[in-house]
């Protein structure tokens, strides 16, 4: 059974710092690994999608990478700013039957100005 | 962009009564939908797979006769909450796989339900 697990749970850091969210899975045998924000109370934005045969995806401050063989995945923030605080949830798509998603643990994130 | 839509956002309802909610894919068919269940400050938890004219698939553990599930069009997915109890209080959301190929899916807004 895949176990996704996120590390750390929560963090808190001043403004225009980078971070670093880790990610880890237990079976290798994934479609994909994609990266989601949620904000309290709210649905998942998509952030980024990482194909199992890829390495790495950037969007804008965002950077992902995606050690298959390891079961690892991390998120790198560039100059963290105060509307990045909210909920970062990593979740592996198997490969196996409808594709569904198995989401970590979640890191709750909060940058203070 | 694609967009998945759920409604309502927010329901109180008895306890004994039904609550149905709904999950749209707004610009795209989806044939494969998923919902899940958030309680505060937890992770999602996948309840079941619901696929466009047969049966959903239940996880282990989610009782099927509590919880209907009916994909009846390529862009419709119903999920009844029958005979609610306040322990079926939660937060509620729906995915829709947009491309098969990447596995691309996008997620509604979530619906609140509470039961009294």
């Amino acid at each position: 059974k895949q176990e996704v697990t996120q590390i750390p749970a929560a963090l808190s850091v001043p403004e225009g710092e980078n971070l670093v969210l880790n990610c880890s899975f237990t079976d290798s045998a994934i479609y994909n690994l994609q990266w989601f924000r949620q904000d309290p109370g709210k649905g998942l934005t998509s952030l980024l999608l990482i194909q199992s045969s890829q390495r790495e995806q950037t969007s804008g401050r965002l950077n992902a990478s995606l050690d298959k063989s390891s079961g690892r995945s991390t998120l790198y923030i560039a100059a963290s700013q105060p509307g990045d605080s909210a909920t970062y949830l990593c979740a592996v798509q198997m490969n196996t039957g409808f594709q569904k998603l198995v989401f970590g643990t979640g890191t709750r994130l909060l940058v203070s100005p | 962009g694609a967009v998945v839509s759920q409604h309502p956002s927010r329901v109180i309802c008895k306890s004994g009564t039904s609550v149905k909610i709904e999950c749209r894919s707004l610009d795209f068919q989806a044939t494969t939908m998923f919902w899940y269940r958030q309680f505060p400050k937890k992770s999602l938890m996948l309840m079941a797979t619901s696929n466009e004219g047969s049966k959903a698939t239940y996880e282990q553990g989610v009782e099927k006769d509590k919880f209907l599930i009916n994909h009846a069009s390529l862009t419709l997915s119903t999920l009844t909450v029958t005979s609610a109890h306040p322990e079926d209080s939660s937060f509620y959301i729906c995915s829709a796989i947009r491309d098969r190929g990447t596995g691309e899916l996008f997620f509604g807004e979530g619906s609140r339900l509470t039961v009294l």
